[in-house]
């Protein structure tokens, strides 16, 4: 069984602070890690996929980085913004490279 | 185009009863995968086919749960003889292909999900 895992599970942060949360997962058999940003009621919504060691992917604010060496990922939000309130998932594609195993996620809540 | 949907949209059955829940992928999809989602968890895997053809599915729980591709386009999962348990979100993704080259990877387009409750 894979472990995923993310921390913090949760926190809170004020409008206009900039933010992060890690992504920890086994580096044996990498082939890709996955970002999802998930709103509850909704489904979840791809923001980066990356498959390189040393990677580095951003959309607008939010940027993202991969170390599969020591098999850690980081997502990076800067000025946080009350609608980037949510649920952001990892997942880790290793060995059978389509099964996909997400972690518990990290909770955002932006105050504004 | 339109994006994945699932039907139905929220499913209650009684304990014993057979249920089917059914996925469109986006057109085009070749990679269909089913997943799990307890209330406040992350995604858990199921199963994926590419085309119709069944890759893995050492995700799905025991063998009361199977799922079909026919024609490579729509799915259903179906579960027999539910119980209780397996209330939860079930989710179906999409994407354009299994990785290629190495280093592209498709992303995966999520449905709304069916909410199955046994009661």
């Amino acid at each position: 069984i894979l472990n995923v895992e993310q921390s913090p599970q949760s926190l809170h942060v004020q409008e206009g602070d900039s933010t992060n949360f890690t992504c920890s997962f086994p580096s044996s058999n990498f082939y890709a890690l996955h970002w999802y940003r998930w709103e509850t009621a909704k489904s979840p919504e791809a923001l980066f996929v990356m498959t390189l060691n040393g990677d580095e992917k951003k959309k607008g604010r939010i940027s993202a980085t991969l170390n599969t060496k020591e098999g850690y990922s980081y997502l990076y939000i800067k000025g946080s913004q009350p609608e980037d309130s949510a649920t952001y998932l990892c997942a880790l594609s290793s060995g059978g490279y389509q099964k996909v195993t997400f972690g518990t996620g990290t909770k955002l809540q932006v105050i504004p | 185009g339109a994006g994945v949907s699932q039907s139905p949209r929220y499913k209650v059955t009684k304990r014993g009863q057979d249920v089917a829940l059914r996925c469109d992928p986006i057109s085009g999809h070749v990679s269909l995968y089913w997943y799990r989602q307890a209330l406040g968890q992350g995604p858990e895997f199921l199963t994926y086919f590419n085309y119709e053809a069944q890759q893995d599915k050492s995700g799905l729980p025991n063998d009361r749960f199977s799922a079909e591709r026919p024609e490579g386009s729509i799915s259903t999962l179906t579960i027999q003889r539910t119980e209780q348990r397996d209330s939860a979100m079930y989710r179906c993704a999409s994407s354009l292909g299994p990785p290629s080259g190495g280093v592209s990877y498709n992303e995966q387009f999520f449905g709304p999900g069916t909410r199955l409750t046994v009661l």
